[in-house]
């Protein structure tokens, strides 16, 4: 089976840093994905890692480590509109399927 | 192509009622997935097909849960006998075979409640 774990909810200032903690535990590990979701909407891919480290992507990094079986999502410059849930999921291959499973999700509240 | 689509987006049933819900991927797309969110929650693995195969299916799935892809494109998902612990956000998101990340794309969702 798997255990994938992020806090339930975090606040931050509109302008700072924040950073969103998952840490998971599974066989056949293929991959992780972070996706943000606003209310009422479908989740969007943020980040893919597959390799120890950090990937930037604009205002978004996303860090991996395998043998701790840990990744964080960095948000920086956080604006009003980063107000979302954000999701880490794991992917598997168990056999020749590729499955994604995710984690409840961290809400995050941008405040003025 | 406008991205993954699914229908009908709300649907109200009563309890013992079916509902089919249908999922038009990204065309491309080899790998179809199937989904259910409550509120609070993150996205609930339900099923998995590659082209017309189901390879994975959750073993949380009840045997009144069934899904097809007869052609590796569309696919429905069904509920026979539906009960109100169904009532749910079911989420279709798709992928490419090869190549890239394999990252989901997802439709906007068809939100069923069961009364």
């Amino acid at each position: 089976g798997q255990n994938i774990d992020q806090p339930t909810e975090m606040t931050a200032t509109e302008g700072a840093i924040v950073q969103i903690n998952c840490t998971y535990q599974t066989s056949g590990f293929n991959g992780l994905f972070w996706y943000q979701q606003h209310a009422g909407e479908a989740p969007t891919f943020l980040s893919y890692n597959v390799l120890d480290g950090l990937e930037e992507k604009g205002r978004f990094s996303s860090f991996l480590s395998r043998s701790k079986g840990y990744s964080y999502l960095l948000l920086k410059e956080l604006q009003m509109k980063d107000s979302a849930s954000y999701l880490c999921a794991v992917r598997r291959r168990p056999g020749g399927s590729y499955i994604p499973t995710f984690g409840r999700g961290t809400s995050l509240i941008v405040h003025p | 192509d406008t991205g993954v689509s699914q229908n009908p987006r709300h649907k109200i049933t009563k309890r013992g009622q079916n509902v089919t819900f249908r999922c038009d991927p990204i065309s491309e797309h080899n790998r179809l997935y199937w989904y259910r969110q409550t509120l609070g929650q993150g996205p609930e693995f339900l099923t998995y097909f590659q082209n017309e195969a189901q390879l994975e299916k959750s073993r949380l799935l009840s045997d009144r849960f069934s899904a097809e892809r007869p052609k590796g494109s569309f696919s429905t998902l069904e509920i026979q006998r539906t009960e109100q612990g169904d009532s749910a956000m079911y989420l279709c998101a798709s992928s490419a075979g090869t190549g890239g990340t394999g990252e989901l794309f997802f439709g906007e969702g068809s939100r069923l409640t069961v009364l």
